[in-house]
């Protein structure tokens, strides 16, 4: 398996509170992903990083931002987290057009 | 713009039946395909992949996926299920660079 990590695996905020995810890879992988997967929607591409301090927006970029200020560890960023972003968010590495994927964290906001 | 649909959200088969379950993409050149596999609770698992060459492509645990450029497709099929296939499956392609695209999923039930 890709040594690929995720802080952490479960949380529970209320609305309104900042909340920050962790990806963390051991493999030097270029790029680093994050997905958020919701039934009837698949995974769908939130931010995404090509490179220490190189990021973009995905399809779903409203309400995130990321940080990569190292090459093995990718931040997702939830300023003021809102009911529509509970969700299970994956983190993902690829190489070669390789991806794989982390194990997940389940957040729910309330 | 591109996108990948999996027309079938929920498959039942029985144990030792073939399975095949549907892509297909829209995108004018060909992309790479992959196909993905979801345990309860877990992450995705690369099942197999396509990039050029021969279009049928083995992967892991016994499955296969056959891309048709006439269909736009790229189907998944395993000859005999077994339950511990019981999953969710996701299609996806990667058209520029390192971007991928994901289908809705199929969920595979296998009964005994």
């Amino acid at each position: 398996d890709a040594g690929i990590t995720q802080s952490p695996r479960h949380k529970v905020t209320e609305t309104g509170t900042p909340v920050t995810l962790r990806c963390h890879q051991t493999e030097n992988h270029r790029y680093m992903y994050w997905y958020r997967q919701d039934p009837g929607h698949g995974l769908r591409l939130i931010h995404y990083s090509y490179g220490v301090k190189d990021t973009d927006k995905g399809e779903v970029s409203d309400g995130y931002s990321v940080s990569r200020s190292k090459t093995e560890d990718f931040l997702l960023t939830l300023e003021s987290a809102t009911s529509s972003q509970t969700s299970v968010y994956f983190c993902a590495i690829s190489e070669s057009r390789e991806q794989y994927f982390g194990p997940g964290t389940r957040l729910t906001v309330t | 713009a591109q996108s990948v649909t999996q027309p079938d959200i929920h498959i039942t088969v029985s144990e030792g039946a073939s399975l095949e379950l549907r892509c297909n993409y829209s995108y004018g050149a060909t992309p790479y395909l992959f196909w993905y596999v979801q345990s309860p609770g877990q992450g995705l698992q690369l099942l197999l992949k396509y990039f050029s060459g021969d279009t049928l492509v083995q992967g892991i645990k016994g499955f296969e996926a056959e891309f048709k450029r006439s269909q736009s497709s790229f189907n998944l099929r395993k000859p005999s299920v077994h339950w511990s296939d019981a999953a969710e499956y996701f299609c996806a392609v990667a058209i520029y660079g390192q971007n991928f695209v994901f289908g809705p999923g199929t969920r595979l039930s296998v009964l005994p």
